[in-house]
Order: structure tokens, then C-alpha cells, then sequence
């Protein structure tokens, strides 16, 4: 069975632009997370989604938004980039969001 | 942001060696997951602990769920060289959706 999926692997951007990554979830799972983990920390929660309905948001500014599609699918968007965005975010799949969660390869965003 | 202290912060053992490792948490928790995270890779789930007092084996891990529920254990028995990268906890609080990390062990094992 396929994993957790994410696109894309690596990204650029420069200050002030706008970024959208997308995750594919376990087939079968409802639930996703979003995670940044910059280097040398372990991941900080930032969003989580239940069919389609924010569960649960960290302390992340509201440049910071996400949305969960009828297929379980999830699009994080960040908007005015920031050198400090620069990180691995990583994208966690579970069955209902309490249960034990399974992340994907993550993507890479680097501002410039 | 908020983080769990992981004990300890890096450790170096030869090929063989028994190894542990704690997380504690200044709150209480439900559930306790173990990852570990190689380089530029995203976290690989070991082991998921839900009840106070629990042992849980994976192999040669085995992880505890901690009995005040503010801490968890992981050890890793007859250590190999690719259990090299950095092994973080994550605890979720009763009433609420959101994983909180530990700051992470960072093993190498020498062979």
C-alpha cells in the first residue's frame, strides 16, 4: 500500500511569495496533520484536519492556511514568505487524528 | 514553540551496546509515539504507547508508557550501525488533536 505522499520535494521561493504544498494521505485514513520542523528541532504541529473540518491549529501566524479535500487530500498554503519559513514541512496521516500518525517524506522549502 | 525534553540530547555507543533514552513532559498524556527521523527523510513511527504502565516491544525497541503519564522510555537492545539518526518523542493530552514533540536523541553507533 502506498504511504504517506508528498509534493513537492524541494522548493525555492524568494521573500513575500506565496507557497501551496500537498500531501495524499493513507488510503483509508480521514485525518491529516501539518508539521514544520525547522533544522535541529523536532516538528512543530501546525494544522489538523478531520473530513474536511479544522480540528486543531498551533501557534502559527494566519499567513498560514490549510484545507482538507472530499478525498482526504490536504493543501497547505503559506502566504508572505518569510526567510524564517525556510523549513522541512511535513505532512502526518491517521485514522481519526488521535491515533498514532504516520508522516511522509516531507517538502523542503527554502526562501530566498 | 513547545517541545518535550529528551534525555539524552546525543549519544555515541559501539555496535552492540544496549542503549535508552526518556522523554518527560511538564503535562499529562494519553498517548506516547517513538520515531525516528533520518537525515533530510520524514519520521518513521516505532512505537505508539496508550495506557499508563505499558511495554511495548518492536524488535529490539521496546518503549514504555511512563505510570504519572508524564513520561515515556525507549531502549534499543544490541545496538547496529543503522539505528544511527535521531529518535524523537511526541505526546497528545486528553482533549486535545495535536502532537507535541521532543527535542530529540541523536544517536551514532560505532561499529
Amino acid at each position: 500500500d502506498a504511504g504517506v505522499t508528498q509534493s513537492p520535494t524541494h522548493l525555492i521561493k524568494t521573500r513575500g511569495q506565496h507557497v501551496t504544498l500537498r500531501c495524499s494521505p493513507i488510503s483509508g485514513h480521514k485525518s491529516v496533520s501539518w508539521y514544520q520542523q525547522v533544522l535541529g528541532q523536532g516538528p512543530q504541529f501546525i494544522f489538523q484536519y478531520y473530513e474536511k473540518e479544522e480540528r486543531g491549529r498551533g501557534n502559527f501566524p494566519d499567513r498560514f492556511s490549510a484545507r482538507q479535500f472530499p478525498n482526504y487530500s490536504s493543501e497547505l498554503n503559506v502566504n508572505a514568505l518569510l526567510l524564517g519559513d525556510s523549513a522541512l514541512y511535513l505532512c502526518a496521516s491517521s485514522l481519526t487524528g488521535e491515533s498514532e500518525q504516520y508522516f511522509g517524506p516531507g517538502t523542503r522549502l527554502t526562501v530566498t | 514553540g513547545q517541545q518535550l525534553n529528551q534525555s539524552p540530547q546525543s549519544m555515541f555507543i559501539q555496535e552492540g551496546e544496549d542503549v535508552s533514552m526518556n522523554c518527560t513532559s511538564s503535562s499529562i498524556f494519553n498517548t506516547w509515539l517513538w520515531y525516528k527521523q533520518d537525515p533530510g527523510e520524514g519520521p518513521v513511527l516505532l512505537i505508539a504507547l496508550y495506557k499508563a504502565g505499558e511495554l511495548t516491544s518492536n524488535g529490539r525497541l521496546t518503549a514504555q508508557f511512563g505510570i504519572t503519564r508524564k513520561d515515556s522510555f525507549l531502549n534499543i537492545s544490541a545496538s547496529i550501525p543503522s539505528d544511527v539518526g535521531i529518535y524523537f518523542c511526541a505526546g497528545r493530552a486528553s482533549g486535545t488533536y495535536k502532537y507535541i514533540f521532543g527535542t530529540g536523541t541523536r544517536l551514532k553507533v560505532l561499529a
